[in-house]
């Protein structure tokens, strides 16, 4: 399997705050990369799929971006709801996710 | 709007077996492939398995051989059947739409399902 290494484990910011995660593979995978949201005792929402493609309805203040083997996530001007779990996952093999980010406030 | 409504989950002894359900609705399920993905209690996201538009099923390692995912098109509703169960399985199991083209993008999921494998 495609082992995919996600850092940091954790961060702390503040509202308003760039902050960005990365997302590494374990080999190439092109722009099979996605992104997902996780609040707790909810399910994951899908926010980037395909590397850098914004599904709809998610605002523009979240992006993502790398191809191949490296990938990041950067939320520009953290809000308040923004303060969640996020994972990475690579689909060009069997799926496999990254160990997540928890995003707490400072 | 989508929505998928999975049930089933209890708590089940080491070796024991457990049918989970998920009930579709909002969209052309006979055309989307679906999934299956669990999370251990404080853990990350585990892909279990799959199942195309056409039946092709799939799954993860750790489910060969003893898990089996299907579908039931007339009832919009995606099943996961496991068998000799394992402490390692405990977890809330979600399911997943997946993208028409196949891809494994998860893009609507359930509320989950918790799992809990003990004596």
């Amino acid at each position: 399997d495609i082992q995919m290494t996600q850092s940091p484990a954790s961060l702390s910011a503040s509202v308003g705050d760039r902050i960005t995660i990365t997302c590494q593979a374990s080999q190439d995978l092109s722009n099979s990369l996605n992104w997902y949201q996780q609040k707790p005792g909810k399910a994951p929402n899908l926010l980037i799929y395909d590397g850098s493609n914004l599904e709809p309805g998610v605002p523009s203040r979240f992006s993502g971006g790398g191809s191949g083997t490296h990938f990041t996530f950067t939320i520009s001007g953290l809000q308040p709801e923004d303060f969640a779990t996020y994972y990475c996952q690579q689909y060009d093999d069997v799926p496999t996710f990254g160990g997540g980010t928890k995003v707490d406030i400072k | 709007e989508v929505q998928l409504l999975e049930s089933g989950g209890k708590l089940v002894q080491p070796g024991g077996s457990l049918t989970l359900s998920c009930a579709a609705s909002g969209f052309m399920f006979s055309s989307y492939p679906m999934s299956w993905v669990r999370q251990a209690p404080g853990k990350g996201l585990e892909w279990v398995s799959g199942i195309s538009d056409s039946d092709i099923t799939s799954y993860a390692e750790s489910a060969k051989g003893r898990f089996t995912v299907s579908r039931d098109i007339s009832k919009s509703t995606l099943y996961l059947q496991m068998n000799s169960l394992r402490a390692e399985d405990t977890a809330v199991y979600y399911c997943a739409k997946q993208f028409l083209s196949g891809d494994r993008i998860f893009d609507s999921w359930g509320q989950g399902t918790l799992v809990t494998v003990s004596s």
